[in-house]
């Protein structure tokens, strides 16, 4: 099976980095996933690792370490908008089908 | 391009009674799924179709949820009966079908539905 733990909560002020962290344990995976979710939105995709490293997508990064089972979001100039939750996700390995695994989230708040 | 499509987007019920949800995903996704999100909690995968076959539906309450996609396009959702804990937003998300292990195709969501259960 698989399980992600994430922070609950999150708060830093605008214009400041935030790093969001996800432990995981899993008998496998293809890759792991971030998507943010505003207040009564749908999920969207931010940003995906399937090796060891970081990744970079303007002001948000992700990083995978398999042989620690962690990983982290990196979030640089945050702006008021990045108020949202943020989850992690496990794509497991399973035959053909490619599936998420989602941890709990974070509650991220960006103060003024 | 057009979103992941769904209706209604809020319902309320009382329980024992029935509901349907439906779900037009992005054209051209062979990949169709179907989550439960309960307030606080991450997205539950319930069901996945690859067109209009059932991939995976080992997490779905099949005493009483029920899914289908026919001609591999649009899908419903049915809870029937609806009990107290089914209060949650339903999601669907539609993705490409994937080709090999290295190539990540997103998911896309819908707005969902919010069902209460009184």
């Amino acid at each position: 099976g698989q399980s992600l733990e994430q922070p609950s909560e999150v708060t830093a002020v605008e214009g400041a980095i935030v790093q969001i962290n996800c432990t995981y344990q899993t008998s496998g995976f293809y890759g792991l996933s971030w998507y943010q979710q505003h207040d009564g939105g749908a999920p969207t995709f931010l940003s995906y690792n399937a090796l060891d490293g970081l990744e970079e997508t303007g002001r948000f990064s992700s990083f995978l370490s398999r042989s620690d089972s962690y990983g982290y979001l990196l979030l640089q100039e945050l702006q008021m908008k990045d108020s949202a939750s943020y989850f992690c996700a496990v794509t497991p390995l399973r035959g053909s089908a490619r599936q998420l695994t989602f941890g709990s989230g974070t509650q991220l708040t960006v103060l003024p | 391009e057009a979103g992941v499509a769904q209706s209604p987007r809020y319902k309320i019920i009382e329980k024992r009674q029935s509901v349907a949800f439906w779900c037009n995903p992005i054209s051209g996704h062979a990949t169709l799924y179907w989550y439960q999100q309960i307030l606080g909690q991450g997205p539950k995968l319930l069901i996945q179709f690859q067109n209009n076959g059932v991939v995976d539906d080992s997490q779905l309450p099949k005493d009483r949820f029920s899914a289908e996609r026919l001609k591999g396009v649009d899908s419903t959702l049915k809870i029937q009966p609806a009990k107290l804990e089914d209060s949650a937003v339903y999601l669907c998300a539609s993705s490409l079908r994937w080709t090999s292990a290295t190539t990540y195709n997103e998911q896309f969501f819908g707005p969902g539905t919010r069902l209460t259960v009184l």
